[in-house]
């Protein structure tokens, strides 16, 4: 049981290429999110999903996108990298419950833009 | 939306020592508050977690507590040690919603 798999661990990125982070999920959660995390302001939301073939939008979602085409993997994309987007990025997941239920997170993708 | 705010941004213990870190959130719908430590270079990990039908939980060192009427919870951590050492973050999430807002976190560093 690998709970939440992120791909890559670190990438370097030229202004204005792109890429997509993908998230996998192996404990059958319904729910996922993306967080980007920067020095001092804790982890914002970026996207989140609370079925497969849902997504919606979260604190700072411009600038990206999302897909959730399977239940066990949520990507995440970016058109036009630009330095602001450096970043470290969380992926989590959570189960639906009748309460909420506790966030697993990932190790973390280390993303610079250069 | 929510927002939550959390102090003290840094704390520093001696060993043995408590600490306590406080947050308020300003949705009065919210009723799910967890806790995450997060070490250097590492993913946040659930330490404890708190719903708005109980004031207190409890989990060996760890406590947490909720005032609903104020809007504040606080997490505290007694006989602290240095493996105690990291970033403490607070979120809430509202009943009506399935996703959390974070507080800034708190850099606990526990000395000896």
């Amino acid at each position: 049981n690998a709970g939440v798999t992120q791909t890559p661990k670190f990438r370097v990125l030229k202004t204005g290429q792109s890429m997509t982070l993908l998230c996998a999920q192996d404990m059958n959660h319904e729910y996922m999110y993306w967080y980007r995390q920067d020095p001092g302001m804790g982890l914002r939301l970026i996207h989140y999903s609370v079925g497969e073939g849902t997504t919606a939008k979260g604190e700072v979602p411009d600038g990206y996108n999302v897909s959730r085409l399977k239940k066990q993997n949520f990507l995440l994309g970016l058109e036009s990298a630009a330095p602001s987007q450096t970043s470290v990025y969380f992926c989590a997941s959570s189960d639906a419950g009748s309460w909420n239920q506790p966030q697993h997170f990932g190790d973390g993708t280390r993303l610079s833009i250069l | 939306g929510e927002n939550v705010e959390q102090h003290p941004s840094t704390l520093s213990v001696q060993e043995g020592d408590s600490a306590v870190i406080k947050c308020t959130y300003s949705d009065s719908a919210s009723n799910y508050f967890p806790w995450y430590k997060q070490e250097l270079g590492k993913r946040p990990q659930l330490i404890i977690d708190i719903r708005s039908n109980v004031g207190e939980k409890k989990d060996q060192r760890i406590a947490v507590t909720l005032n609903k009427t104020a809007k504040h919870f606080s997490l505290h951590i007694t006989e602290t040690q240095p493996e105690d050492s990291a970033v403490y973050f607070c979120a809430a999430m509202p009943g009506t919603a399935s996703k959390l807002t974070f507080g800034t976190g708190t850099r606990l560093q526990v000395t000896l």
